[in-house]
């Protein structure tokens, strides 16, 4: 299988606390996106970092980019209840445009 | 931003029957569309890429026979499930690239398939 995987697969953590993923890869890419998906619904782009940057930051959010190790990690600070979600992170390895999805962090937030 | 419609958003059907599910890009248009595949609790699973005016490019393990795609305006891309199974119940993504703009994809809200 060419899909990445993320670990943790679930994550629990109370309301206020950072929350950490992190997603490898198999082969090169040109970037790796993060995207969040609420139950039962469509993707939401988070953020995408290139290749040749390491970090990234938006808003309660920071990823990382470890390109020798070929690995990612996501950051989620002060988090809210909302935050509950699966994330997941894509890369474009495979060219054309495609993306290969990792396995997915169950992430929820306890009020 | 750009928007992605899929409809319907969800469908029961028969086992046997033939489901059609609609992609669009609502405004933009998007040469290329792709259709993933995701079953309860996993990741998504990239069943095929969808170019306008051309066949589409069916990866590893999927049916082209089953999923029919048609591609027919840059606006617009159709995965038709034929002769649906239980076991094709999944929940069904579309995303669409931006012509000319590189690594924009937008997804669309998902399809949910259930298949009695």
């Amino acid at each position: 299988s060419q899909q990445g995987e993320e670990d943790p697969q679930a994550l629990s953590i109370q309301e206020g606390e950072n929350a950490t993923m992190n997603c490898s890869y198999k082969t090169s890419i040109n970037n790796l996106q993060w995207y969040r998906q609420n139950s039962g619904r469509g993707l939401v782009h988070l953020i995408l970092i290139r290749s040749n940057e390491r970090e990234k930051h938006s808003g309660r959010l920071r990823v990382t980019l470890d390109t020798s190790k070929k690995s990612s990690s996501l950051l989620i600070t002060a988090s809210r209840a909302a935050d509950t979600a699966s994330y997941f992170c894509a890369t474009d390895g495979q060219g054309a445009q495609k993306l290969v999805f990792g396995q997915g962090t169950r992430l929820t937030i306890n009020p | 931003g750009a928007v992605v419609s899929q409809h319907p958003s969800w469908v029961i059907c028969k086992s046997g029957t033939s489901v059609k599910i609609e992609c669009r890009s609502l405004d933009f248009q998007a040469t290329t569309m792709f259709w993933y595949r995701q079953f309860p609790k996993q990741s998504l699973m990239l069943m095929a890429t969808s170019n306008e005016g051309s066949k589409a490019t069916y990866e590893q393990g999927v049916e082209k026979d089953k999923f029919l795609i048609n591609h027919a305006s840059l606006t617009l891309s159709t995965l038709t499930v034929t002769s649906a199974h239980p076991e094709d119940s999944s929940f069904y993504i579309c995303s669409a690239h931006l012509a000319g703009v590189p690594d924009t994809q937008y997804f669309g809200p998902g399809t949910r398939l259930t298949v009695l």
